[in-house]
């Protein structure tokens, strides 16, 4: 079992923030790095898969660094709207786990207007 | 394309009673998940298969739990007898699993199971 730490645990921020999360996972045996969204009554998607050290990805307002020498990652959100309140989940697969997702507990986010 | 299919996506049953979920992954998705997420805590991978084959099931209570993935396709996952403490979502996921860029898993809605 592999301890995948994300923080803040939950984050409150005003329509217009700017925020930022943090993922943290052991930095041996990597293999991928995924970023999850998770809606109230809906499925948890997929926002970015990274492999590479360095890799930085972005979907509209929303991207995401990884670093796998020191093993973490940051998910970053310019401008937040109300529609980005979720929870966002971190997860990390090794080498020799099979292509098993190992989550974090996610940082909760709440966007009001 | 469809999406993972989950039923039901409630169920409130009695501790000591069973239940069981069932998943139609994404068709040509190799590889199907489990995942336990209880209140307050991350997924937690309860079985992981490769076509009908169990790759991981170390996290699997085998005393109470048990799975089944028919001729590589659908899934079913059986709680007998409940505990409370089982009270938590169960996800369902499917993968292409093919290599480092292929492997994101897209996941069903879940079931959010009560035990009472």
């Amino acid at each position: 079992i592999l301890n995948v730490e994300q923080s803040p645990q939950s984050l409150h921020v005003q329509e217009g923030d700017s925020t930022n999360f943090t993922c943290s996972f052991p930095s041996s045996n990597f293999y991928a790095l995924h970023w999850y969204r998770w809606e109230t009554a809906k499925s948890p998607e997929a926002l970015f898969v990274m492999t590479l050290n360095g890799d930085e990805k972005k979907k509209g307002r929303i991207s995401a660094t990884l670093n796998t020498k020191e093993g973490y990652s940051y998910l970053y959100i310019k401008g937040s709207q109300p529609e980005d309140s979720a929870t966002y989940l971190c997860a990390f697969i090794t080498v020799d786990s099979g292509y098993a997702l190992n989550f974090g507990k996610g940082t909760s986010l709440l966007v009001t207007p | 394309e469809a999406g993972v299919a989950q039923s039901p996506r409630y169920k409130i049953i009695e501790k000591r009673q069973s239940v069981a979920f069932w998943c139609n992954p994404i068709s040509g998705h190799a590889t199907l998940y489990w995942y336990q997420q209880i209140l307050g805590q991350g997924p937690k991978l309860l079985i992981q298969f490769q076509n009908n084959g169990v790759v991981d099931d170390s996290q699997l209570p085998k005393d109470r739990f048990s799975a089944e993935r028919l001729k590589g396709v659908d899934s079913t996952l059986k709680i007998q007898p409940a505990k409370l403490e089982d009270s938590a979502v169960y996800l369902c996921a499917s993968s292409l699993a093919l290599d480092r860029r292929n492997t994101e898993a897209f996941f069903g809605q879940g079931t959010r199971l009560t035990v009472v």
